[in-house]
């Protein structure tokens, strides 16, 4: 059983379209990460967030933590062909857990 | 600038012939991370080295070994490799165990033959 359910696990859009991959979980977390993984290349950190109904904003990235603090949201607006990646949300049990991970392709 | 380098990038090698994958940080953290990522997976924690205290994730093949000399260094052995261990290897620091700050590198593509 995954500590981190991510959805979708694939999309593929158009550029310009809106999109929102979710990461949800049973547990409460004190804080959870956003990655951004490009193709053949490591993780990178977005985002932490730590407070519940957290909003944190990076260009064209939103980023959510539930007020209960087990689940959380990113939403990209106007996706663009660079947004194409893994997104990976993660959380620190002792060592980082991550999500399965969400495969975006954004294309022109 | 500080960081956390990888190298090969690329490593080819022959089913059950020894390869090692190396890595190094000038971010001088302490705990050192080998993680497994098969394609359009998540990362998977195979060990850590917290300073020279070595954590073997319990779920992580005796094939797979690590080796710390120095704060600097880090490397993976793998000493049969299979076709099943076809992966992204990545390497990632973090100053403290569970800190919330942690550095990938940009990773070793390995392909079995």
């Amino acid at each position: 059983t995954q500590l981190l359910e991510q959805s979708p696990q694939f999309l593929s859009i158009q550029e310009g379209e809106n999109l929102t991959v979710y990461c949800n979980s049973s547990s409460v977390f004190s804080s959870l990460q956003w990655y951004r993984q490009e193709p053949g290349e490591g993780p990178v950190l977005l985002v932490t967030v730590v407070t519940g109904g957290e909003v944190k904003k990076l260009k064209r990235l939103t980023f959510q933590f539930g007020d209960a603090r087990k689940d959380s949201s990113l939403h990209i607006t106007a996706a663009q062909p660079g947004d194409t990646g893994l997104y990976l949300c993660a959380v620190l049990g002792g060592k980082l857990i991550f999500g399965q991970g969400t495969t975006l392709q954004v294309k022109p | 600038d500080a960081m956390v380098i990888q190298n090969p990038r690329y490593q080819v090698t022959q089913f059950g012939k020894p390869v090692t994958l190396s890595c190094s940080q000038t971010l001088n953290h302490n705990v050192m991370y080998w993680y497994q990522q098969k394609s359009s997976q998540a990362p998977k924690l195979l060990f850590h080295y917290y300073d020279k205290d070595f954590n073997n994730e319990a779920d992580t093949p005796d094939n797979f070994q690590s080796r710390r000399p120095n704060t600097s260094f880090c490397f993976l052995d793998i000493r049969s490799p299979g076709l099943g261990d076809a992966a992204m290897y990545l390497c990632a620091t973090s100053r403290e165990w569970a800190s919330e700050g942690y550095t990938f590198g940009s990773g070793t593509r390995l392909t079995v033959v």
